[in-house]
């Protein structure tokens, strides 16, 4: 499958503050995904983006599939961003979903 | 809007014992998968289905079971559990137009 690789494995940030997390991938996707875990577990999806940039709210994510990485920005930092976010991604006619070990994000007050 | 549901949430069980893990989904979505989480490993695919009767092998089948009759249901067997299983158990549906991967609120089993 497609290795995923995310940095920086752990971040912690300030109230207010701006952030990106990358998302590196091995090879072609037909599929990449963002998602966020919350501290309770439950994953949320947050961007569908296997190319282009899209935006909601405070977040925004953009993928350069010819240079096969992802970004994902964070701005004004809220303390209910918190959790662990990750980047998944599947290969043309391939439903195998790779998830990367994800990016923890600890925002404090 | 119930989306997809995973009984049960929490589980213990005795190494050597069987049980199944449901999944159900009300988005009538075709593909439907399991995965499992374990500390600093991000998610694993364990099996996946692309429709009714058809199932196919993840990264981590092994010691599990799954069988799609329906477009609704994706239950996971365990039939021997061992300490190794001890994890955390998602399943998840995709919408097959726009991509997007719904997951249920997971299920966490512990195998003593």
């Amino acid at each position: 499958g497609i290795q995923v690789e995310q940095s920086p494995p752990d971040l912690i940030l300030q109230e207010g503050a701006n952030s990106t997390l990358r998302c590196n991938f091995s090879d072609s996707v037909n599929n990449l995904q963002w998602f966020h875990q919350n501290p309770w577990g439950q994953l949320i999806n947050l961007f569908y983006i296997p190319s282009g940039t899209k935006q909601n709210g405070r977040l925004s994510a953009t993928t350069v599939a010819t240079e096969r990485y992802s970004l994902l920005y964070i701005s004004s930092s809220q303390t209910t961003d918190s959790g662990v976010y990750f980047c998944a991604v599947d290969g043309f006619n391939d439903y195998k979903l790779s998830f990367g070990a994800g990016t923890t994000v600890t925002v404090r007050a | 809007n119930a989306g997809v549901t995973q009984t049960p949430k929490f589980q213990v069980l005795k190494t050597g014992q069987s049980m199944t893990l449901q999944c159900a989904q009300d988005m009538n979505h075709e593909y439907m998968s399991w995965y499992r989480q374990d500390p600093g490993m991000g998610l694993r695919l364990i099996h996946y289905s692309v429709g009714a009767g058809i199932t196919d092998q993840g990264e981590v089948p092994n010691g599990y079971n799954v069988s799609r009759s329906t477009t609704e249901d994706f239950p996971l067997r365990l039939l021997s559990a061992a300490p190794s299983q001890t994890s955390v158990y998602f399943c998840a549906s995709q919408d097959s137009y726009t991509g997007e991967l719904f997951f249920g609120e997971g299920s966490r089993l512990t195998v003593l």
